[in-house]
């Protein structure tokens, strides 16, 4: 089944506990991308990724660090989370960039509720 | 400029009515035009799509109107059903058509409205 999965899907930490999230899709996609996701402020980018060692900074980076080592693993790391980090967080791949048309569809997972004391 | 602007940020609606949910963007650049749905607990999932080639595009009871003088796009759920109860994100972008290498240039990223909580009272 083509999906993106997360982990965890819940996680309650203490600010600067550092903490990675991480992320997997197995369409062999080129793109993903992290994004957050609190009431009111709709869906906001932290990181993307167009390939491989490719990565850059969405609308969001501030306290957030990403990889892309491998075309199938995009995690999201959390150096030292403060309060303010807390949300629920969603990474989505597509086969293309986003703005391609159909090919630029995006697949997000199922997302990730990070809560910080 | 780069702001899609989205409204209401909730709505209401009684089963089989018809629900409307609009987005308005000022960059004239923009050329494609997703709307998102996402269940809750869910990530969003594509609904559908437009492009400004075209004032309507229809798939089942989800239509999207598209206004390019008035730089606005609307999402209408005609027969709107319980089961449509989610919430709506209007999206925008640049569509880069690829006339050489496919990477070249990755600042084209989707500009998201703020989503709309809708739910259908049976």
């Amino acid at each position: 089944e083509a999906q993106v999965t997360q982990n965890p899907r819940y996680l309650i930490t203490v600010t600067g506990k550092k903490l990675t999230v991480t992320c997997s899709q197995n369409m062999n996609h080129e793109y993903m991308s992290w994004y957050r996701q609190d009431p009111g402020l709709g869906l906001r980018q932290i990181y993307y990724s167009m390939n491989v060692e490719v990565t850059d900074k969405g609308d969001v980076p501030e306290g957030y660090k990403v990889s892309r080592k491998e075309k199938r693993n995009f995690p999201l790391i959390l150096e030292s989370p403060s309060p303010n980090q807390t949300s629920l967080y969603f990474c989505a791949s597509s086969l293309m960039g986003p703005t391609s048309g159909r090919a630029g569809e995006l697949f997000f997972g199922e997302g990730s509720r990070l809560t910080v004391l | 400029q780069q702001q899609v602007k989205q409204s209401p940020q909730s709505l209401i609606v009684q089963k089989g009515g018809i629900s409307i949910i609009n987005c308005a963007y000022e960059n004239t650049a923009f050329d494609y035009f997703p709307w998102y749905q996402q269940f809750p607990g869910k990530g969003p999932a594509l609904l559908i799509a437009i492009r400004p080639d075209v004032s309507e595009k229809k798939e089942g009871r989800f239509t999207i109107s598209f206004n390019k003088s008035a730089k606005q796009f609307s999402l209408h759920i005609m027969d709107s059903q319980p089961g449509d109860s989610a919430t709506y994100f209007c999206a925008a972008s640049p569509e880069y058509v690829l006339l050489i290498a496919l990477w070249v240039d990755s600042n084209y990223q989707l500009i998201w409205g703020a989503g709309t909580k809708l739910i259908i009272k049976p």
